[in-house]
Protein backbone atom coordinates (compact mmCIF):
# COMPACT_ATOMS: atom_id res chain seq x y z
CA UNK A 1 0.00 0.00 0.00
CA UNK A 2 1.11 3.70 0.28
CA UNK A 3 3.09 4.44 2.61
CA UNK A 4 5.87 7.23 3.50
CA UNK A 5 8.69 6.40 6.10
CA UNK A 6 10.39 9.63 7.91
CA UNK A 7 13.38 9.57 9.99
CA UNK A 8 14.67 10.26 12.44
CA UNK A 9 11.80 11.01 14.73
CA UNK A 10 13.58 13.44 16.62
CA UNK A 11 16.40 15.56 15.92
CA UNK A 12 18.43 18.05 18.42
CA UNK A 13 21.12 20.36 17.19
CA UNK A 14 22.97 23.49 18.02
CA UNK A 15 22.00 26.69 16.94
CA UNK A 16 23.49 27.39 13.41
CA UNK A 17 24.16 23.68 12.52
CA UNK A 18 22.52 22.11 10.02
CA UNK A 19 19.95 19.07 10.05
CA UNK A 20 18.67 16.37 7.87
CA UNK A 21 15.44 14.98 7.58
CA UNK A 22 15.10 11.95 5.22
CA UNK A 23 11.92 9.91 3.73
CA UNK A 24 11.28 7.04 1.72
CA UNK A 25 7.86 6.62 -0.55
CA UNK A 26 6.69 3.37 -1.77
CA UNK A 27 4.10 4.02 -4.35
CA UNK A 28 7.07 4.55 -7.55
CA UNK A 29 4.68 7.08 -9.31
CA UNK A 30 4.33 9.60 -6.94
CA UNK A 31 5.04 13.01 -8.46
CA UNK A 32 4.40 15.40 -5.66
CA UNK A 33 6.62 15.76 -2.68
CA UNK A 34 5.74 18.57 0.08
CA UNK A 35 7.32 19.49 3.54
CA UNK A 36 5.48 21.21 6.30
CA UNK A 37 6.10 22.66 8.88
CA UNK A 38 3.64 22.30 12.15
CA UNK A 39 4.32 24.34 15.42
CA UNK A 40 2.91 23.61 18.62
CA UNK A 41 -0.84 24.27 18.40
CA UNK A 42 -1.00 25.16 14.84
CA UNK A 43 -1.43 24.43 11.60
CA UNK A 44 0.97 22.39 9.26
CA UNK A 45 2.65 25.15 7.32
CA UNK A 46 4.14 24.32 3.96
CA UNK A 47 7.80 25.31 3.59
CA UNK A 48 8.79 23.80 0.13
CA UNK A 49 8.11 21.29 -2.19
CA UNK A 50 9.28 19.59 -5.13
CA UNK A 51 8.15 17.61 -8.31
CA UNK A 52 8.96 14.10 -9.51
CA UNK A 53 11.01 16.27 -12.80
CA UNK A 54 12.91 18.29 -10.37
CA UNK A 55 16.47 16.63 -8.46
CA UNK A 56 16.71 19.54 -6.06
CA UNK A 57 14.90 22.91 -4.92
CA UNK A 58 16.12 25.96 -2.72
CA UNK A 59 14.79 28.19 -0.68
CA UNK A 60 16.84 30.41 1.53
CA UNK A 61 18.10 28.15 4.07
CA UNK A 62 15.98 25.18 3.01
CA UNK A 63 16.75 22.90 0.25
CA UNK A 64 14.65 19.57 -0.75
CA UNK A 65 16.44 16.72 -2.75
CA UNK A 66 14.90 13.53 -4.76
CA UNK A 67 15.97 10.46 -5.47
CA UNK A 68 13.52 8.76 -7.81
CA UNK A 69 15.64 6.07 -8.26
CA UNK A 70 15.91 5.09 -4.82
CA UNK A 71 12.42 7.21 -3.87
CA UNK A 72 13.40 8.85 -1.07
CA UNK A 73 13.44 12.84 -0.97
CA UNK A 74 15.39 15.03 2.19
CA UNK A 75 14.95 18.43 3.77
CA UNK A 76 18.13 20.12 4.53
CA UNK A 77 18.17 23.01 6.79
CA UNK A 78 21.47 25.39 7.08
CA UNK A 79 22.42 27.63 9.61
CA UNK A 80 19.51 26.45 12.32
CA UNK A 81 18.28 28.86 14.67
CA UNK A 82 15.33 28.19 17.41
CA UNK A 83 12.60 29.47 15.70
CA UNK A 84 12.86 26.26 13.62
CA UNK A 85 11.91 24.25 16.30
CA UNK A 86 8.83 22.70 15.16
CA UNK A 87 7.55 19.37 13.93
CA UNK A 88 8.30 18.71 10.72
CA UNK A 89 6.23 16.33 8.26
CA UNK A 90 7.12 15.04 5.03
CA UNK A 91 4.72 13.90 2.00
CA UNK A 92 3.75 12.49 -1.05
CA UNK A 93 1.16 12.63 -3.84
CA UNK A 94 0.74 8.73 -4.69
CA UNK A 95 -0.38 8.34 -8.48
CA UNK A 96 -2.28 4.79 -8.66
CA UNK A 97 -5.24 6.54 -5.96
CA UNK A 98 -5.91 8.99 -8.67
CA UNK A 99 -3.48 11.55 -7.83
CA UNK A 100 -4.77 14.75 -7.46
CA UNK A 101 -5.09 16.31 -4.07
CA UNK A 102 -4.19 13.31 -1.79
CA UNK A 103 -0.91 13.26 0.35
CA UNK A 104 0.13 10.54 2.32
CA UNK A 105 2.44 11.79 5.26
CA UNK A 106 5.22 10.72 7.13
CA UNK A 107 5.16 10.30 11.10
CA UNK A 108 6.96 13.52 11.71
CA UNK A 109 10.37 15.11 12.70
CA UNK A 110 10.34 16.80 16.12
CA UNK A 111 12.99 19.06 15.27
CA UNK A 112 14.85 21.20 18.35
CA UNK A 113 17.26 23.65 18.44
CA UNK A 114 19.42 24.52 21.26
CA UNK A 115 20.93 28.01 21.33
CA UNK B 1 -6.29 36.71 0.38
CA UNK B 2 -7.82 35.65 3.43
CA UNK B 3 -6.33 31.73 4.63
CA UNK B 4 -8.21 28.69 4.95
CA UNK B 5 -11.28 28.61 7.48
CA UNK B 6 -13.07 25.95 9.75
CA UNK B 7 -15.44 26.14 12.36
CA UNK B 8 -16.05 25.54 14.66
CA UNK B 9 -12.70 25.44 16.36
CA UNK B 10 -13.27 22.89 19.27
CA UNK B 11 -15.80 20.49 19.80
CA UNK B 12 -16.80 18.08 22.68
CA UNK B 13 -19.15 15.26 21.91
CA UNK B 14 -20.66 12.11 23.65
CA UNK B 15 -20.40 8.62 22.03
CA UNK B 16 -22.98 8.18 19.56
CA UNK B 17 -23.77 11.58 18.44
CA UNK B 18 -22.94 12.98 15.49
CA UNK B 19 -21.01 16.11 13.92
CA UNK B 20 -20.41 18.23 11.21
CA UNK B 21 -17.46 20.51 10.65
CA UNK B 22 -16.78 23.23 8.51
CA UNK B 23 -14.26 24.36 5.98
CA UNK B 24 -14.30 27.49 4.12
CA UNK B 25 -11.32 27.59 1.80
CA UNK B 26 -8.87 30.11 0.25
CA UNK B 27 -10.51 32.32 -2.39
CA UNK B 28 -10.53 30.91 -5.91
CA UNK B 29 -9.60 27.74 -4.74
CA UNK B 30 -11.68 24.71 -5.73
CA UNK B 31 -10.13 21.75 -4.11
CA UNK B 32 -10.47 20.95 -0.29
CA UNK B 33 -9.33 17.72 1.53
CA UNK B 34 -9.84 16.48 4.61
CA UNK B 35 -7.22 15.19 7.06
CA UNK B 36 -7.47 13.63 10.44
CA UNK B 37 -3.93 14.43 13.03
CA UNK B 38 -3.73 12.23 15.67
CA UNK B 39 -0.62 11.12 18.21
CA UNK B 40 -0.87 7.43 17.74
CA UNK B 41 -1.76 7.74 13.36
CA UNK B 42 -0.54 10.95 12.69
CA UNK B 43 -1.67 13.12 9.30
CA UNK B 44 -4.47 10.84 7.62
CA UNK B 45 -6.45 11.78 4.37
CA UNK B 46 -10.13 11.81 4.96
CA UNK B 47 -11.21 12.70 1.59
CA UNK B 48 -11.03 15.25 -1.65
CA UNK B 49 -13.40 17.35 -2.74
CA UNK B 50 -13.22 18.99 -6.23
CA UNK B 51 -16.06 21.06 -7.72
CA UNK B 52 -19.05 19.61 -5.84
CA UNK B 53 -17.26 16.13 -6.75
CA UNK B 54 -15.47 13.55 -4.30
CA UNK B 55 -12.53 12.24 -6.32
CA UNK B 56 -10.55 10.31 -3.99
CA UNK B 57 -10.85 8.86 -0.24
CA UNK B 58 -9.05 7.34 2.40
CA UNK B 59 -9.43 4.52 4.27
CA UNK B 60 -11.88 5.63 6.89
CA UNK B 61 -15.15 3.82 7.64
CA UNK B 62 -18.29 4.87 6.20
CA UNK B 63 -19.57 6.85 9.36
CA UNK B 64 -17.11 9.77 7.67
CA UNK B 65 -18.57 11.74 4.64
CA UNK B 66 -18.52 15.10 3.21
CA UNK B 67 -19.89 17.43 0.55
CA UNK B 68 -18.85 20.49 -0.99
CA UNK B 69 -20.85 23.48 -2.33
CA UNK B 70 -21.42 25.30 -5.04
CA UNK B 71 -19.09 28.10 -3.48
CA UNK B 72 -16.25 25.16 -2.56
CA UNK B 73 -16.96 25.42 1.18
CA UNK B 74 -16.83 21.95 2.02
CA UNK B 75 -18.05 19.95 5.04
CA UNK B 76 -16.82 16.96 6.88
CA UNK B 77 -19.78 14.39 8.68
CA UNK B 78 -18.84 11.98 11.48
CA UNK B 79 -21.65 9.65 12.94
CA UNK B 80 -22.54 7.67 15.60
CA UNK B 81 -18.71 8.81 17.78
CA UNK B 82 -16.91 6.93 18.76
CA UNK B 83 -14.09 7.50 21.41
CA UNK B 84 -10.96 7.10 18.97
CA UNK B 85 -12.64 10.02 16.74
CA UNK B 86 -11.44 12.42 19.07
CA UNK B 87 -8.69 14.37 16.86
CA UNK B 88 -7.97 17.53 14.89
CA UNK B 89 -9.42 17.25 12.23
CA UNK B 90 -7.49 19.80 9.01
CA UNK B 91 -8.48 20.43 5.95
CA UNK B 92 -6.94 22.25 3.16
CA UNK B 93 -7.38 24.11 0.01
CA UNK B 94 -5.55 23.94 -3.46
CA UNK B 95 -5.56 26.02 -6.98
CA UNK B 96 -4.25 22.79 -8.40
CA UNK B 97 -7.14 20.47 -10.35
CA UNK B 98 -5.54 18.43 -12.70
CA UNK B 99 -2.24 17.03 -10.56
CA UNK B 100 -1.41 17.18 -7.05
CA UNK B 101 -0.72 20.58 -5.66
CA UNK B 102 0.02 23.03 -3.17
CA UNK B 103 -2.16 22.45 -0.18
CA UNK B 104 -2.92 25.02 2.66
CA UNK B 105 -4.29 23.87 5.40
CA UNK B 106 -6.78 25.56 8.04
CA UNK B 107 -6.18 25.88 11.39
CA UNK B 108 -8.23 22.77 12.44
CA UNK B 109 -11.18 21.68 14.39
CA UNK B 110 -10.60 19.88 17.86
CA UNK B 111 -13.18 17.05 18.38
CA UNK B 112 -12.87 15.58 21.80
CA UNK B 113 -15.31 12.34 22.16
CA UNK B 114 -16.59 11.50 25.60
Amino acid sequence: GENVEQHPSTLSVQEGDSAVIKCTYSDSASNYFPWYKQELGKRPQLIIDIRSNVGEKKDQRIAVTLNKTAKHFSLHITETQPEDSAVYFCAASPMFSGGYNKLIFGAGTRLAVHP
Amino acid sequence: KAGVTQTPRYLIKTRGQQVTLSCSPISGHRSVSWYQQTPGQGLQFLFEYFSETQRNKGNFPGRFSGRQFSNSRSEMNVSTLELGDSALYLCASSLASGTSGQQYFGPGTRLTVT
